[in-house]
């Protein structure tokens, strides 16, 4: 199963765009990437997803490399409201579509 | 709307107790999840389910057992509560196509005296 290696944490300021980085070297042709996000005392919440392409939509933009062995979640304004921890995950093509989630990116938002 | 609930925001019990912990969703989806959270070990899938009475082991299954017998209800069953299963456990169900966004309960909180 492909996984996903994140930083820990990174800080940005308000304005600012955020770039997140995940390396899953190991990912293989069929496996997507997604990206979550957790704000604290709630459950995980979709934010994107993509196969070989870049993609946008209204909260975010996520680039994948050539050889999709890393990906960049890209918030293009953060504002207060993005302090959470993002995870990138790689979904597994099997019957169970199971979902790994590693600890993730702690992003913090400065004013 | 879509919703995944789950039976109790914060449950607390004893070493040894039988714990059940419910999820329904209400999306049709085929496929379910349970995981725990804890800090510093982010989310590790305990079980997974993507038919009635079809189950899959995650990473982490031991002490845990899962029972679906309707299609939008999966619970998480601890045989016998230990102090190590102090954490937070999330629910999640999934439709069985390659978009497969995950849509996630609100979490128990489970405190095991």
């Amino acid at each position: 199963d492909a996984k996903t290696t994140q930083p820990p944490s990174m800080d940005c300021a308000e304005g600012r765009a955020a770039n997140l980085p995940c390396n899953h070297s190991t990912i293989s042709g069929n496996e997507y990437v997604y990206w979550y996000r957790q704000i604290h005392s709630q459950g995980p919440q979709y934010i994107i997803h993509g196969l070989k392409n870049n993609e946008t939509n209204e909260m975010a933009s996520l680039i994948i490399t050539e050889d999709r062995k890393s990906s960049t979640l890209i918030l293009p304004h953060a504002t207060l409201r993005d302090t959470a921890v993002y995870y990138c995950i790689v979904r597994v093509a099997n019957t169970g579509n199971q979902f790994y989630f590693g600890t993730g990116t702690s992003l913090t938002v400065i004013p | 709307d879509v919703k995944v609930t789950q039976s109790s925001r914060y449950l607390v019990k004893r070493t040894g107790e039988k714990v059940f912990l419910e999820c329904v969703q209400d999306m049709d989806h085929e496929n379910m999840f349970w995981y725990r959270q804890d800090p510093g070990l982010g989310l590790r899938l305990i079980y997974f389910s993507y038919d009635v009475k079809m189950k899959e082991k995650g990473d982490i299954p031991e002490g845990y057992s899962v029972s679906r017998e309707k299609k939008e209800r999966f619970s998480l069953i601890l045989e016998s509560a230990s102090t190590n299963q102090t954490s937070m456990y999330l629910c999640t169900s999934t439709r069985g196509n390659p978009r497969n966004e995950q849509f996630f309960g609100p979490g128990t909180r489970l405190t095991v005296l």
